[in-house]
């Protein structure tokens, strides 16, 4: 099995750009995808692939990666996207891991 | 419009078992893969497996293995998760997601990502004696 690792806590100012990270070793064979969950709702996917939003995602997330670090970036960041956010890729074994979770607060 | 639509909440005592379901409309439902990824009060999401329900083939996470089982009905579009031998431990909320397989070619080799992009509301199964 493989692990993935986020930060458990980041912070952003309203409309200033945060960058959270995912690493693991199953992320330089695989791309990642991002959830974003808002207490007492499902997750809701924000970016999959190399950098793909589905539709009614807004245009300020986006999604990069090098090496065994996935990021997902909220540039210019709004109140309503005070939420978790969870990193998820397959290993080799075709089992899907998920990150620990990220909380987001802006401030 | 495309969802998945999960059983109510269940309480159970411990030792029993308990089966979800999760039935799919707005698309075909043989098409696209069915995970289960459950989550305990306050805790990240964990992911317990996946169904192809065209085939049946399934994949279990290995902590769950021998005690979970994921079936399907392709005449009502509808998927079933059953966990045996519960324990307070397993209180927690259960969701279904539709999941997908895709490939971006790179230089030499083919980069893979799977993603779930269609979630139910979630099943609560509460375990206490």
């Amino acid at each position: 099995s493989s692990e993935l690792t986020q930060d458990p806590a980041v912070s952003v100012a309203l409309g200033q750009t945060v960058r959270i990270t995912c690493q693991g070793d199953s992320l330089r064979s695989y791309y990642a995808s991002w959830y974003q969950q808002k207490p007492g709702q499902a997750p809701v996917l924000v970016i999959y692939g190399k950098n793909n939003r589905p539709s009614g995602i807004p245009d300020r997330f986006s999604g990069s990666s090098s090496g065994n670090t996935a990021s997902l970036t909220i540039t210019g960041a709004q109140a309503e996207d005070e939420a978790d956010y969870y990193c998820n890729s397959r290993d080799s074994s075709g089992n899907q891991v998920f990150g620990g979770g990220t909380k987001l607060t802006v401030l | 419009q495309v969802q998945l639509v999960q059983s109510g909440a269940e309480v159970k005592k411990p030792g029993a078992s308990v089966k979800v379901s999760c039935k799919a409309s707005g698309y075909t439902f043989t098409s696209y893969d069915i995970n289960w990824v459950r989550q305990a009060t306050g805790q990240g999401l964990e992911w317990m497996g996946w169904m192809n329900p065209n085939s049946g083939n399934t994949g279990y996470a290995q902590k769950f293995q021998g005690r979970v089982t994921m079936t399907r009905n392709t005449s009502i579009s509808t998927a079933y998760m059953e966990l045996s031998s519960l324990r307070s431990e397993d209180t927690a909320v259960y969701y279904c997601a539709r999941g997908s397989l895709g490939a971006v070619a790179g230089t030499l080799i083919y980069y893979y990502y799977y993603y779930m992009d269609v979630w139910g509301k979630g099943t609560t199964v509460t375990v206490s004696s």
